[in-house]
């Protein structure tokens, strides 16, 4: 069964630094998500992207965030200036299209940041 | 803003029983209600989900049900068993949004042998 990938698994930076974390959404899907999860908090929504643009993104996505799908198959999100704050377990997630509401995620990318 | 409260936060029952995760949302524009079930170092996968024009779903052990009037949601799963101890966690479409997700805050549901 085709799943949405996530690397790496794990990444570590120093405060400062840039870090882009990679997706393969599940060949054919045209709707793409990141999200974002701290430590022992709430699954947070950070953009949507659809037809290689950002459709929707939060508060939280702000300068420092950017995503692009440089190939038609990778999706990656890029923190330009990582803040300690940071820290946290990235989610992607890719949906097939509008016929259908099912976000499928990958097994995410854990950023700690030093 | 929009808001997604769940409930409990812990939830302990014995294999064979019935657990119950109860979730409100705050959108009344919300029209879609996923549930995802998270395993330890996984990502969350989808178990079960109900658009607003249906008040029940079933699949096999598991069941949502949906009070839009009340702006209410659950997920029911009957006999339980040890494979489902996990983070499960509720979601509401944001109604003006393109099917971005607003979560829960997750519940963790133990089942004892």
């Amino acid at each position: 069964e085709p799943e949405v990938t996530q690397t790496p698994s794990h990444q570590v930076t120093q405060m400062g630094q840039e870090v882009i974390l990679r997706c393969v959404p599940i060949s054919n899907h045209l709707y793409f998500y990141w999200y974002r999860q701290i430590l022992g908090q709430k699954v947070e929504f950070l953009v949507s992207f659809y037809n290689n643009e950002i459709s929707e993104k939060s508060e939280i996505f702000d300068d420092q965030f950017s995503v692009e799908r440089p190939d038609g198959s990778n999706f990656t999100l890029k923190i330009r200036s990582t803040k300690l704050e940071d820290s946290a377990m990235y989610f992607c997630a890719s949906r097939p299209g509008l016929a259908s509401d099912t976000q499928y995620f990958g097994p995410g990318t854990r950023l700690t940041v030093l | 803003g929009e808001n997604v409260e769940q409930h409990p936060s812990t939830l302990s029952v014995q294999e064979g029983d019935s657990a119950v995760i109860k979730c409100t949302y705050s959108d009344s524009a919300s029209n879609y209600f996923p549930w995802y079930k998270q395993e330890l170092g996984k990502g969350p996968q989808l178990i079960i989900d109900i658009r607003s024009n249906v008040g029940e779903k079933k699949d096999q052990r598991i069941a949502v049900t949906l009070n839009k009037t009340a702006k209410h949601f659950s997920l029911h799963i009957t006999e339980t068993q040890p494979e489902d101890s996990a983070v499960y966690f509720c979601a509401a479409s944001r109604g003006d949004s393109n099917y971005q997700l607003i979560w829960g805050a997750g519940t963790k549901l133990i089942i004892k042998p």
